[in-house]
């Protein structure tokens, strides 16, 4: 599966919009982006994926770019619970579904 | 509709002991994960199973390691001799028979290894 690079971290002001880049210039024709998080304590929480087309789910949007290279993961309204380290995965269409997770970026909310 | 349940939430364990953590996946699901996380890096795929067949067994560290899915619905790890560097968290996931579906995941099992 292609690698990931996202920042380590980013602040974001309670109510405000997040957007969280990642850059996986390596990405092949078949593979998915993935997104998920992991608040303190908690195990990891799938969050929303796409192929190449925009995706909104109740919990984020994601929009990835023509050539998919890079995506954003966008919180629209981010709340102090949205506080969590988010990973950016890549997997292959039809696998088995072992993900690899990166290091990640670790999203404080302030009030 | 239950989550996945990891059992127990924590556990300390003297090196040389020998501890088994407990995975119960969302009914349904055929696929079930390991992972874990020791300290100071990344979340780590260790084994998967499909119903009670291991599918990929390729991050397993050593064969201190056993894991077990009898009649494909909870599963076990089996940690024989701990040793310090098994601290960390480990966490089970499961996931729908549908290749694109998303992982659910417990909420993990702290081990410590003194």
């Amino acid at each position: 599966d292609a690698k990931t690079t996202q920042p380590p971290s980013m602040d974001c002001a309670e109510g405000r919009a997040a957007n969280l880049p990642c850059n996986h210039s390596t990405i092949s024709g078949n593979e998915y982006v993935y997104w998920y998080r992991q608040i303190h304590s908690q195990g990891p929480q799938y969050i929303i994926h796409g192929l190449k087309n925009n995706e909104t789910n109740e919990m984020a949007s994601l929009i990835i770019t023509e050539d998919r290279k890079s995506s954003t993961l966008i919180l629209p309204h981010a709340t102090l619970r949205d506080t969590a380290v988010y990973y950016c995965i890549v997997r292959v269409v039809y696998s088995w579904g072992k993900l690899q997770f990166g290091a990640g970026t670790q999203v404080v909310v302030t009030p | 509709e239950a989550g996945v349940t990891q059992f127990p939430s924590h556990s300390v364990i003297e090196k040389g002991q020998t501890v088994t953590l407990r995975c119960d996946p969302i009914s349904g699901h055929d696929n079930l994960y390991w992972y874990r996380r020791v300290m100071g890096k990344e979340i780590k795929f260790l084994l998967h199973f499909v119903k009670e067949s291991k599918q990929d067994e390729s991050g397993m560290p050593n064969n201190r390691f056993l894991a077990e899915r009898t009649g494909g619905t909870y599963s076990t790890l089996k940690v024989q001799p701990a040793e310090l560097e098994d601290s960390g968290v480990y966490f089970c996931a499961s996931r729908q028979g549908s290749m694109n579906t998303e992982a659910f995941f417990g909420q993990g099992t702290r081990l410590t290894v003194v």
